[in-house]
């Protein structure tokens, strides 16, 4: 079963808007990932930030982490025809593996 | 520069047909595995590779078996095909595990007929 739960679903916003998308969690972790995919493409990572970080930043993407609330937000700033993708998060566990991923968001960008 | 291979990309099988999804990866990565994605939905793991010589099962196994032939290849084999299982197969490398980055395939569209 997955553990991440992105929120929304979807997302339609104009060129030049900021995109803000949320995944939820269930159980400790060691780290969260967040993830872009492109229509019939493979996964591509974005940025990684650790149970002990509480904001990262990259380029145009800030990502922040609530470990009391199991959540975690990607924020896309001042959002491009290009960034009109997937967007999942993904969690990982010191004890597992595996990557334990949610459903996606879904994110366009009109011109 | 390669990262991840994966072959097919593309593959229509009858019911029942056998075929397996070739994956190879040049980055000198443990960890290794393999997914399926359906429409409008996540990545669902079907079977990963610790490291060389150990595979374990997935949330998803059924009606699947894996070969880790090397360290650089991770095969996924289906036996008798069924419809269920036309999706997106997507093979992945890391480090070591769930604590780094995975790096992606392209994938294999796969439709059962």
């Amino acid at each position: 079963s997955q553990q991440g739960e992105e929120d929304p679903q979807a997302l339609s916003i104009q060129e030049g808007e900021n995109a803000t998308m949320n995944c939820s969690y269930k159980t400790s972790i060691n780290n969260l990932q967040w993830y872009r995919q492109n229509s019939g493409r493979g996964l591509v990572h974005l940025i990684l930030i650790r149970s002990n970080e509480r904001e990262k930043h990259s380029g145009r993407l800030r990502v922040t982490l609530d470990t009391s609330k199991k959540s975690s937000s990607l924020l896309i700033t001042a959002s491009r025809a290009a960034d009109t993708a997937s967007y999942f998060c993904a969690t990982g566990m010191d004890s597992n593996y595996q990557l334990i991923w949610g459903a996606g968001t879904k994110l366009i960008i009109k011109p | 520069n390669a990262g991840v291979t994966q072959t097919p990309k593309f593959q229509v099988l009858k019911t029942g047909q056998s075929m397996t999804l070739q994956c190879a990866q040049d980055m000198n990565h443990n960890s290794m595995y393999w997914y399926r994605q359906d429409p409008g939905m996540g990545l669902r793991l079907i079977y990963y590779s610790a490291s060389e010589g150990t595979t374990d099962k997935g949330e998803v196994p059924n009606g699947y078996n894996v070969s880790r032939l090397n360290k650089r290849e991770f095969s996924l084999r289906l036996e008798s095909a069924a419809p269920s299982q036309t999706s997106v197969y997507f093979c992945a490398s890391s480090e070591t595990g769930g604590l780094y980055v995975q790096y992606f395939g392209a994938g294999t569209r796969l439709s059962v007929l």
